[in-house]
Order: C-alpha cells, then structure tokens, then sequence
C-alpha cells in the first residue's frame, strides 16, 4: 500500500536551516508530484511547494521564495525540504504528500508529519 | 487571494448528522475536496471533487457544493470521526488553497 514516511522532530535555531525528508513506498515515485504543506500551532494547513519526482521541477508559493528548496533522490524514492534562515514563526508539522492522478489537483495520502520547532 | 471560511468547532450527538460548512465566493465552481486530520496522524482524503469518496471511506459521509457553500455531511456520526476537518480547492490564482479547519466533535 501506499507509504510516505517522514524524517523525525527537530529542534533549530533562528537562522539555521533545516532538511526534512519524507520516503515513499507502494507506488510509482516518478508518477505523481510530491507537495510539501505545513501546519503551525493553532493554525490551518499552508501549502509550500511541490516537485515533480519526475523531472525534479519544483513550483514554490510566493511567501517561501528564495529559502526554500525541494529536491528529490529517485534512487531512494525520497523527497525533500530544505527551508533556510528558519524564523520562529516557521514552527509548525511539515507534511509532504502525494498529489492524485486525478486533474482536480487534491492529495490522495499523506506523510505522517514533521515537527519542527524554531527556538532560541 | 481566494479564501475559504470554515466554522471553528462543529459538536453532534453519537448516531446524529453532522455537516460542515465551507464557504468561499462562487466555490461551486470548483472542485472542493475534504480531508480529516487526528492529532499525531496523518491527514486522510474523505471526500474529492464535491462528492466522491475514497474507496477505504465510509458510505455515511458524503458532500456537495453549490454557490458559495460546500458542504461536507456525516450521516450517523461514530467517535472515530472525530479530528479536524479541512476543505481545499485549486484556484488558478492562489494555487492549493485550504480552509481554516473545523473540529468535529461526537458527544
């Protein structure tokens, strides 16, 4: 079945820059672009990015520009986050998960969750 | 940028209808999907494009959309659904957008 299994907590500090990484398992990595969404404390869901597992094509929402990075490693069928200079409000559960195949653009399975806390 | 608006906190009683509201300016006119998310878990599809559900998804939720309202319904609500329920469209300007989240809770 299909698996996404993501890297465990981590604890930076501002500025510092932080790798998440989320492996997937049961299906065609390359077939399906991988998005990355994060969920702050007491906040909604925020989209961040997505690749193309495919190609390694990323796609970025405006507010991460310039320090955020998605990459992947087909050998491994691994996706990856590197978001850089880390704020305090970058705390949050960071998800990755994978988009259907179905043209109405929703996500079909996702990660288990990332935490990842910014603190001086 | 499009928004969408979800009540905060939706409560039912056990083996009672539950629906949740997601509002958002001419949201029939796109496709709503609908997620749930318990604490320490991952988030799971219930319902995509409106009104369909995942094979793994119980036949006694279900959803529609029309005007400025989607509607996520849970017929017969059981403990287990409790969690934070999400709506999420694809909006040609603001990318993948979700709305704010509501908790469900079964009493």
């Amino acid at each position: 079945q299909v698996q996404l299994v993501q890297s465990g907590s981590e604890v930076k500090k501002p500025g510092d820059s932080v790798k998440v990484s989320c492996k997937a398992a049961g299906y065609t990595f390359s077939a399906h672009y991988m998005f990355w969404v994060r969920q702050a404390p007491g906040q909604g869901l925020e989209w961040l990015g997505r690749i193309n597992p495919k190609t390694g094509g990323t796609s970025y929402a405006q507010n991460f520009q310039g320090r955020i990075l998605m990459t992947r490693d087909t050998s491994i069928i691994t996706a990856y986050l590197d978001l850089r200079n880390l704020r305090s409000d970058d705390t949050a559960v960071y998800f990755c998960a994978r988009a259907s195949d179905d043209p109405s653009n929703f996500f079909d399975y996702w990660g288990q969750g990332t935490l990842v806390t910014v603190s001086s | 940028s499009y928004e969408m608006t979800q009540p905060l906190s939706v409560s039912v009683a056990l083996g009672q209808t539950a629906r949740i509201t997601c509002g958002g300016n001419r949201i029939g006119s796109y496709n709503v999907h609908w997620y749930r998310h318990k604490p320490g878990q991952a988030p799971e599809l219930v319902i995509y494009r409106d009104d369909n559900r995942p094979s793994e998804i119980p036949e006694r939720f279900s959803g529609s959309n029309s005007g400025n309202t989607a509607t996520l319904t849970i017929t017969g609500a059981q403990a287990g659904d409790e969690g934070d329920y999400y709506c999420q469209v694809w909006d040609s300007n603001s990318a993948w957008v979700f709305g704010g989240g509501t908790k469900l809770t079964v009493l």
